[in-house]
Order: C-alpha cells, then sequence, then structure tokens
C-alpha cells in the first residue's frame, strides 16, 4: 500500500491563501481521485473537495483542489481564509480496493 | 433528515468482543456503499471497512482482516461491525460513513457522530 503525507501543521493570517500538500509515496497521484475532508474540533470530517477538484454543494469556491504529477501530490487551496476554517484537514485517495488517508494537516488561522 | 446514527460503543478487555451499528435514515439505503472509519485520539483518520450497497463485496485494512465483520440490513437500514480479539491499538472513536457511490473508494459524503470503542 501506499501512503499519503501532509504537512503536521500550518498557520495563515485572515484573507490570505494558504496551500495544503499531500504528497503519494507510490502509484501515481493521478491514478486515482483524491477527497478533502475538513473535521473542526468536537465534530465529525465532512468533504470539501471529491474528485480530485470537485466541490460538493455549499462549500464556497474558496475552496479548491488540483494535482501536480511532477511531484505526485495532490493539493488543497484555501483562498481569502477565514477563522471558520480553522480545522484538521485531511486527503484520502484509494488503491485497487485499499482506502488510505493522509495523515492530516492542522490549519490554524490567526 | 439524512443521517448516520451508531451505537454499540464501550469498555471492552483486550480479547473482547464488541459489535457496533449504525442506523441510517434520509437516503436509498442500498444504493450506496458504506464504511467504517475509526480515529484513535489526538489522532488521524483511518479507513477501517468498507462493503457495498448490495452487502455483496467487503474488504479491510490488514490490521483488522480475520478479526473485524462488516455487514448490512438493507431491510433495516443497517450497518454492524462485528469486532473479535479485540487489541489495545483498536480503541478509537468509530464512524459509520457514506460513500457517493455503489463503490466505498468514492468519496465519504455523510458521516456520523461515531461511537467509542475503549479497549483496556
Amino acid at each position: 500500500n501506499f501512503m499519503l503525507t501532509q504537512p503536521h501543521s500550518l498557520s495563515e493570517s485572515p484573507g490570505k491563501t494558504v496551500t495544503i500538500s499531500c504528497t503519494r509515496s507510490s502509484g501515481s497521484i493521478a491514478g486515482s481521485y483524491v477527497q478533502w475532508y475538513q473535521q473542526r474540533p468536537g465534530s465529525s470530517p465532512t468533504t470539501v473537495i471529491y474528485e480530485t477538484n470537485q466541490r460538493p454543494s455549499g462549500v464556497p469556491d474558496r475552496f479548491s483542489g488540483s494535482i501536480d504529477s511532477s511531484s505526485n501530490s495532490a493539493s488543497l487551496t484555501i483562498s481569502g481564509l477565514q477563522t471558520e476554517d480553522e480545522a484538521d484537514y485531511y486527503c484520502q485517495s484509494y488503491d485497487t480496493r485499499t482506502v488510505i488517508f493522509g495523515g492530516g494537516t492542522k490549519l490554524t488561522v490567526l | 433528515e439524512v443521517q448516520l446514527l451508531e451505537s454499540g460503543g464501550g469498555l471492552v478487555q483486550p480479547g473482547g468482543s464488541l459489535r457496533l451499528s449504525c442506523l441510517a435514515s434520509g437516503f436509498t439505503f442500498n444504493t450506496y456503499a458504506l464504511a467504517w472509519v475509526r480515529q484513535a485520539p489526538g489522532k488521524g483518520l483511518e479507513w477501517v471497512s468498507g462493503i457495498t450497497g448490495s452487502g455483496d463485496n467487503t474488504y479491510y485494512v490488514d490490521s483488522v482482516r480475520g478479526r473485524f465483520t462488516i455487514s448490512r440490513d438493507n431491510s433495516k437500514n443497517t450497518l454492524d461491525l462485528q469486532m473479535n480479539s479485540l487489541r489495545a491499538d483498536d480503541s478509537a472513536l468509530y464512524y459509520c460513513a457514506k460513500s457517493s457511490s455503489w463503490d466505498w473508494t468514492d468519496a465519504l459524503n455523510l458521516w456520523g457522530q461515531g461511537t467509542m470503542v475503549t479497549v483496556s
């Protein structure tokens, strides 16, 4: 199985843009869709990006997803940061029948 | 209301068993794959097991294969996880989650509130 590696933590100021990376250890990042989940403290995860770059209804267009095949990574970019974006973010992908989550990134907005 | 409601968690001794249940409402239950995802205190998410809408196909993470069994009853809109030979490292909050399609590898677009399992 492969691993998905995320930065442990990031911090940025309100109004700025932040990018969270998710690097796949083996196999092509483009070979399987990537999902991104947001988990606020004390709450269950919710989807902010699915199928690599699609936004569920209700998720602001400040959230966007992409991949970079050269670095075998996926990215979640949040622009116009708001204090409510402070949360843990997890990428997720799959291989054959196995679903893999990244270790999560704690985003602090201060 | 579209929701998933887990139950069955608790404190169990190492080597013991526990059965988790998840009651679904508000959507066509047998159309979607379901999964169990766990989160140890202060840790990240770990996918545990998945099952297709029909219940014909299941899959497990290596660490639980042979000890855990996922099943569903489409007549009752319930998902279960039978957990045997429990170990301390199985201690976690267990979430029931609904896939966006018939395949558990697709996005999990509905999550329950979780049920806590403590093995000690």
